[in-house]
C-alpha cells in the first residue's frame, strides 16, 4: 500500500535561515509526488510537482524539493525563509497520473522574526 | 485562475439533523473530491467524482453521501449528523492528463455538531 510519512509535525526557524522540511513515501514504483501549502483559513495550494525528469524540481516562491527514489524521500527546502513562509506545508503522492492523492498528516512551519 | 467556491464558510448543526455542504468550480475540470481536515488526520479523503452522476468512495465514506448533478456542482451529505463528524470540510477539483494531477482547493467549509 501507499504512504506518505512526514516526521515533523511541526519545526520553528528564524527568519533569513534555511529550511528542510522532510516527506518519506510509501511506493513500489515511482510516484508522483507534490507539495501543498495551506496558509491560515485558506485551502491548499500547490507548491511544486515531481512525476518524472530531473530530481530537483523548482516550485513557486523559491522552494525547491528533491527526489530521492533510493531514500524514497521528496524533502522540501528553500534556502532563505521570510515570516511569509509561516504555514502547514503538506506532502503528497499518487501513484499515476489518473490516481487520486493521498496526502501526509502536514508539517506546520513557524517562521521567527 | 482556477475557481473553488464552498458554501457555507461555517455551519453549526444539531447531532441528528441533515446537513449539505456545497461546492461549486468554474475550471470545467472533471473530477472534484471532498475531503476532511483533523489535526493529526491531515488530509482524508471522503468522496470524489470522476464527471457528473459520478460518485466514489473514498477513505472515510460512512456518515457521508456524495452528490454531483452537474460539472460544476459536488455537494457532501450528511443525513443524520454526529459529533464526530464535527470538522473542518475541503472541496478540490482537477484534471486528469498527462502530467500528475494538481487540485484546486476551496476555502474549506468550518463544520460544528452539538
Amino acid at each position: 500500500a501507499q504512504s506518505v510519512t512526514q516526521p515533523d509535525a511541526r519545526v520553528t526557524v528564524s527568519e533569513g535561515a534555511s529550511l528542510q522540511l522532510r516527506c518519506k513515501y510509501s511506493y513500489s514504483a515511482t510516484p508522483y509526488l507534490f507539495w501543498y501549502v495551506q496558509y491560515p483559513r485558506q485551502g491548499l495550494q500547490l507548491l511544486l510537482k515531481y512525476y518524472s525528469g530531473d530530481p530537483v524540481v523548482q516550485g513557486v516562491n523559491s522552494f525547491e524539493a528533491e527526489f530521492s527514489k533510493s531514500n524514497s524521500s521528496f524533502h522540501l527546502q528553500k534556502a532563505s525563509v521570510h515570516w511569509s513562509d509561516s504555514a502547514v506545508y503538506f506532502c503528497a503522492l499518487s501513484m499515476n497520473s489518473n490516481n487520486r492523492i493521498f496526502f501526509g498528516d502536514g508539517t506546520q512551519l513557524v517562521v521567527k522574526p | 485562475e482556477a475557481a473553488v467556491t464552498q458554501s457555507p464558510r461555517n455551519k453549526v448543526a444539531v447531532t441528528g439533523g441533515k446537513v449539505t455542504l456545497s461546492c461549486n468550480q468554474t475550471n470545467n475540470h472533471n473530477n472534484m473530491y471532498w475531503y476532511r481536515q483533523d489535526t493529526g488526520h491531515g488530509l482524508r479523503l471522503i468522496h470524489y467524482s470522476y464527471g457528473a452522476g459520478s460518485t466514489e468512495k473514498g477513505d472515510i465514506p460512512d456518515g457521508y453521501k456524495a452528490s454531483r448533478p452537474s460539472q460544476e456542482n459536488f455537494s457532501l451529505i450528511l443525513e443524520l449528523a454526529t459529533p464526530s463528524q464535527t470538522s473542518v470540510y475541503f472541496c478540490a477539483s482537477g484534471e486528469q492528463g498527462a502530467s500528475a494531477e494538481t487540485l484546486y482547493f476551496g476555502s474549506g467549509t468550518r463544520l460544528t455538531v452539538l
